[in-house]
């Protein structure tokens, strides 16, 4: 079953514009983390942010988890045509072993 | 280094034929494995687990099986194929700071 619900479903941006993209999820976790795809090819990972931790940079990304909510967001800023991809929130829950349950992706675009 | 590997890149089989999908992982040991599988559209799907030799979780009943023959090689293989099998097959292995790491992944349409 699928735990992550990106939202939103297709973003269309400018770019130098920034993007961002929300995750809720339904059960505990241990981590969440965040996938770029690029089409037809294998996932990436991006970013891990913790279940004690709130907030993450890596680069152009920066990763907010709220767990009261059960919800992270990531923010791509200043984005850049090659940033075009679907992008994927994983959590795990880690209960014995590690296995990630994913959502169904933002598809983002971003224009020259 | 760490890499990994998995093959064929693409693959159009016709109902009812056999299937066999191999990842390998070079520049480890014991590493945890999964096969995930990607409808059109959708999310990942986590098939299969396995955490050493001969050891596989199935998270999903279907009409797939995996086998971990060795520490570095997991399969994914059926006896009969089906319609509903076609996908984007992923194999992944984690490598040291949780994220995940994954192959380029097989296109597998089933006629």
């Amino acid at each position: 079953s699928q735990q992550g619900e990106e939202d939103p479903q297709a973003l269309s941006i400018q770019e130098g514009e920034n993007a961002t993209m929300n995750c809720s999820y339904k059960t505990s976790i241990n981590n969440l983390q965040w996938y770029r795809q690029n089409s037809g090819r294998g996932l990436v990972h991006l970013i891990l942010i913790r279940s004690n931790e709130r907030e993450k940079h890596s680069g152009r990304l920066r990763v907010t988890l709220d767990t009261s909510k059960k919800s992270s967001s990531l923010l791509i800023t200043a984005s850049r045509a090659a940033d075009t991809a679907s992008y994927f929130c994983a959590t795990d829950a880690y209960s014995g072993y590690s296995t990630l349950t994913f959502g169904k992706g933002t598809m983002l675009l971003v224009s020259p | 280094s760490q890499t990994i590997h998995q093959w064929p890149a693409t693959l159009v089989q016709p109902v009812g034929s056999p299937l066999s999908l191999e990842c390998t992982v070079e520049g480890t040991s014991n590493p945890n494995l999964y096969w995930y599988r990607q409808a059109a559209g959708r999310g990942l799907q986590l098939l299969f687990y396995s955490v050493g030799i001969g050891q596989i979780s199935s998270e999903v009943p279907q009409n797939l099986s995996a086998s971990r023959p060795q520490d570095r090689q997991f399969i994914l293989s059926s006896k009969k194929l089906l319609l509903s099998d076609s996908g984007f097959y992923l194999c992944a292995w984690i490598p040291s700071g949780g994220g995940y790491t994954f192959g380029s992944g097989t296109r597998l349409t089933v006629v």
